[in-house]
């Protein structure tokens, strides 16, 4: 997992504000996957995007939350007017897009924590 | 029922103990099985893939039983740095999107 970079690992937020979490891929790797980690609970997939491409956001909360990779720079997901509910873990993952789903590798992932 | 269902544990045993783990899955296209590891606080990692007619790793075992629709773990020798939360993996058929278990905590004392 050497390499996926996501930052902040810290973030902070009250109510009503905008968080942005960012993504850097591991070097060649053009797709990246967001999941979010709420305490005690598992993974769950948010959304599954290539560079400049949606491919599925199915588990993208409907209002509030959205997600970019552009062509150049990281993957970045936002998440507008931030309520407590919002406070999990947000993880990252990467790979090449031509290998095995396994063969991805996750990042340290941003806490976020809404005052 | 949930897609992906564990028992949340936690599991305490002694080093040296085998500890084995069972996650079960509801649909019956799923066809990609894996388990991953997470440490405290951080990300997750995959441990193994789990393959149709089992596969070892060490002091690891998984297996796939496709008529109870369940994947299993098991560690033998245990050590105390296999404390972790072990999570189970599922992806069906023609998709890309995982379903992750909530995961088995496990403790290893000594």
């Amino acid at each position: 997992n050497a390499g996926v970079m996501q930052n902040p690992r810290h973030l902070v937020r009250r109510r009503g504000q905008e968080a942005r979490l960012r993504c850097s891929p591991m070097k060649g790797h053009s797709h990246v996957y967001w999941y979010r980690q709420l305490p005690e609970e598992g993974l769950k997939f948010m959304v599954y995007l290539q560079k400049e491409n949606i491919i599925d956001e199915s588990g993208m909360p409907k209002e509030r939350f959205s997600a970019e990779f552009p062509k150049e720079g990281p993957s970045i997901l936002r998440i507008q007017q931030v309520v407590r509910g919002d406070s999990a873990a947000y993880f990252c993952a990467s790979y090449a897009g031509e290998t095995p789903w396994n063969e991805q590798f996750f990042g340290p992932g941003t806490r976020l924590t809404v005052l | 029922r949930k897609e992906v269902e564990q028992d949340p544990g936690p599991f305490n045993v002694p080093e040296g103990a085998t500890v084995a783990f069972n996650c079960t899955y509801s649909n019956s296209a799923s066809q990609s099985f894996f388990w991953y590891r997470q440490d405290c606080r951080k990300e997750p990692k995959l441990l193994m893939s789990v393959y149709s007619s089992g596969n070892e790793d060490g002091r690891f075992t998984a297996q796939l039983n496709r008529a109870s629709q369940y994947i299993s773990l098991l560690i033998r020798d245990s050590k105390l740095s296999d404390s972790a939360t072990y999570l189970c993996v599922v992806i069906t058929g023609g998709s890309y999107i995982p379903t992750f278990g909530r995961g088995t905590s496990l403790i290893v004392h000594p």
